[in-house]
């Protein structure tokens, strides 16, 4: 699976758009962007994922550049309840591979009032 | 409620002792996951099952060992010959059919292990 790298910490206003970046410029074909976040002392938390297309859903919407080399997951009107550690995870998406994720240290989000 | 049990929420262990820590779904899915947590870092796969009767190493079995002889239960052993151990496990669960994108490992609330 590719490796991915995120910025460790980002601090973001209450009420405001969160944007997290994501490198993941080895990319393959094959390979889907996932996006979990982890709350303190808890089991991390399924977002967003996609392909190559943007995608959005009640939690948060997803941006992946047409190279697919970066991704931007978008909170869009951040809350205290968002403060967690956010992971992006680059996996092929095959039985083969064992459906496996593969966590990196992930970028710790702090919302401040 | 349909979701994934870990259980106890807190658990200490002795040297030399082995213990297990349970993990129960009711969300039929087929395939279960064990990945262990240390402070400040990301999560590390132990094993993971993909169907009753059969599990597979990930990447840090060693002082492990699983069984899967039910569908809704993957306990994880930690042995003795885990010289490290104090962790927070976590244990999840996904389909492995339909669209395999879409099948999302669902998270427990984790076991924290500590050694005294």
């Amino acid at each position: 699976d590719a490796k991915t790298t995120q910025p460790p910490s980002m601090d973001c206003a209450e009420g405001r758009a969160a944007n997290l970046p994501c490198n993941h410029s080895t990319i393959s074909g094959n390979e889907y962007v996932y996006w979990y976040r982890q709350i303190h002392s808890q089991g991390p938390q399924y977002i967003i994922h996609g392909l190559k297309n943007n995608e959005t859903n009640e939690m948060a919407s997803l941006i992946i550049t047409e190279d697919r080399k970066s991704s931007t997951l978008i909170l869009p009107h951040a809350t205290l309840r968002d403060t967690a550690v956010y992971y992006c995870i680059v996996r092929v998406a095959s039985l083969a591979a064992g459906n496996k994720l593969t966590f990196g240290g992930g970028t710790r989000v702090l919302v401040k009032p | 409620d349909g979701g994934i049990t870990q259980s106890p929420k807190y658990l200490f262990r002795k040297e030399g002792q082995n213990v297990t820590l349970s993990c129960e779904q009711n969300l039929n899915h087929d395939a279960m996951y064990w990945y262990r947590q240390d402070p400040g870092q990301g999560l590390r796969l132990i094993y993971y099952s993909q169907i009753v009767n059969d599990f597979q190493k990930g990447d840090i079995a060693e002082g492990y060992s699983v069984s899967r002889e039910k569908k809704e239960s993957f306990p994880l052993t930690v042995t003795s010959a885990q010289k490290n151990p104090t962790a927070f496990y976590l244990c999840a669960s996904s389909r492995t059919s339909g669209t395999i994108a879409k099948n999302i490992q669902y998270f427990g609330a984790g076991t924290r292990l500590s050694v005294l």
